[in-house]
């Protein structure tokens, strides 16, 4: 079974604060991807990552930035935390370009930024 | 306009019913199309591919109209477990394998 992690479920972090999202998967897969889902806009690519230290901008790349130094582990970061970044988190992995369309999510991390 | 779109429901249905959604996309080089389901306060998880020629598994059959550019989705016999927000999910081909999201119908059964 594919086994999608996230670092925490809740997270409550103050405006400025620096935010670390972390993300591991444990299938080898090369494909990592994270998303925000808001109510009423679904979810939104953040950034993506078909390789070890390689990354991809998404839909809303603006005031994040991400890591991956190891081809399981995918990490977001707010560099400077705003309000309007409070949301659900979800990270999520496949396994290569013949696979289209079967991503395997992560629980998800609701962050709350006060 | 939205890549992709939904009716958000929720649609109330009683058990046994079968529901259909429909969902339409916006462009017309898309390749690839999927419904995921996505339990309250859960993750997202792929519950059929769309192709051309449709696609039945069980209770659920998935329907592409590429001429009209929507997919459907059709539950026969609904069950209580059914109750879920069901999302339409399309590959644009800009490239990679990144998914457009639907808003997601939502599907609630009662006894």
């Amino acid at each position: 079974d594919v086994k999608v992690t996230q670092s925490s479920r809740y997270l409550v972090k103050r405006t400025g604060e620096k935010v670390f999202l972390e993300c591991v998967q444990d299938m080898d897969h090369e494909n990592m991807f994270w998303y925000r889902q808001d109510p009423g806009l679904g979810l939104r690519l953040i950034y993506f990552s078909y390789d070890v230290k390689m990354k991809e901008k998404g839909d809303i790349p603006e005031g994040y930035s991400v890591s991956r130094e190891k081809k399981e582990r995918f990490s977001l970061i707010l560099e400077s935390a705003s309000t309007n970044q409070t949301s659900m988190y979800l990270c999520a992995s496949s396994p290569g370009h013949r696979d289209v369309g079967e991503q395997y999510f992560g629980p998800g991390t609701r962050l709350t930024v006060t | 306009r939205k890549e992709v779109e939904q009716d958000p429901g929720p649609f109330n249905v009683p058990e046994g019913a079968t529901v259909a959604f429909n969902c339409t996309y916006s462009n017309s080089a898309s390749q690839s199309f999927f419904w995921y389901r996505q339990d309250c306060r859960k993750e997202p998880k792929l519950l059929m591919s769309v192709y051309s020629s449709g696609n039945e598994d069980g209770r659920f059959t998935a329907q592409l109209n590429r001429a009209s550019q929507y997919i459907s989705l059709l539950i026969r016999d609904s069950k209580l477990s059914d109750s879920a927000t069901y999302l339409c999910v399309v590959n644009p081909n800009t490239g990679f394998q990144k998914l457009v999201f639907g808003t997601g119908t939502r599907l609630l059964v009662s006894p």
